[in-house]
């Protein structure tokens, strides 16, 4: 099992600059998260999804957009980067059991520049 | 509003134990768990209390107390691959999916 995984691992953006962070689970997990995570600080909830289809916003989803249309796949898009989301990028997924515990992905490390 | 509240950095000896607290304010409630997190890494979890009471794993421990909307995460015979940052984190809300982490507390193990 690869776990979580997410493509790219580092990536630097022009402001204005759009891309797409995959993150892919092979756990069969229903739940999946995108965080970001800035010097200093915790981890900060974009969106999440509670199933395939599904999509709900979080603490911090100005500027960025989600999609889950396979129930391993979730994608988070900047339509237009500004340097505020220079940032470390994180995924998660988490299963149905009693912890909800979290598997998170590498990260991927964003700089707009 | 919601909000989580842990120290910002604690320093302890190798072979000692260390308290991290935690108090959080928020909307729901539903459990709370503790993840650790080395430098250029990736969270990983710990721990979970969804009811009072302590929850033991290893050299690990956590204490949730419901009524105090408070929980410690507890480390014994501190090993110096410890050092790293531990987080609390509730679920909340939006049906308990919704999970909000605390800003995080630095541990340094000396030796």
């Amino acid at each position: 099992n690869a776990g979580v995984t997410q493509t790219p691992k580092f990536r630097v953006l022009k402001t204005g600059q759009s891309m797409t962070l995959l993150c892919a689970q092979d756990m069969n997990h229903e739940y999946m998260y995108w965080y970001r995570q800035d010097p200093g600080m915790g981890l900060r909830l974009i969106h999440y999804s509670v199933g395939e289809g599904t999509t709900a916003k979080g603490e911090v989803p100005d500027g960025y957009n989600v999609s889950r249309l396979k129930k391993q796949n979730f994608l988070l898009g900047l339509e237009s980067a500004a340097p505020s989301q220079t940032s470390v990028y994180f995924c998660a997924s988490s299963t149905l059991g009693d912890s909800y515990e979290q598997y998170f992905g590498p990260g991927t490390r964003l700089t707009v520049t | 509003g919601q909000s989580l509240e842990q120290p910002s950095e604690v320093t302890a000896v190798e072979g000692a134990i260390v308290q991290i607290n935690c108090t959080y304010q928020t909307s729901g409630f539903y459990g709370l768990s503790w993840y650790q997190q080395h430098d250029g890494g990736a969270p990983t979890f710990l721990s979970y209390n969804a009811l009072d009471g302590l929850e033991e794993t290893g050299r690990f421990s956590s204490f949730l107390s419901r009524s105090d909307s408070y929980g410690y995460l507890l480390l014994q015979e501190l090993q110096m691959k410890d050092s790293a940052s531990y987080f609390c984190a509730v679920r909340d809300g939006g049906g308990g999916f919704k999970t909000i982490f605390g800003a995080g507390t630095r541990l340094f193990v000396k030796a």
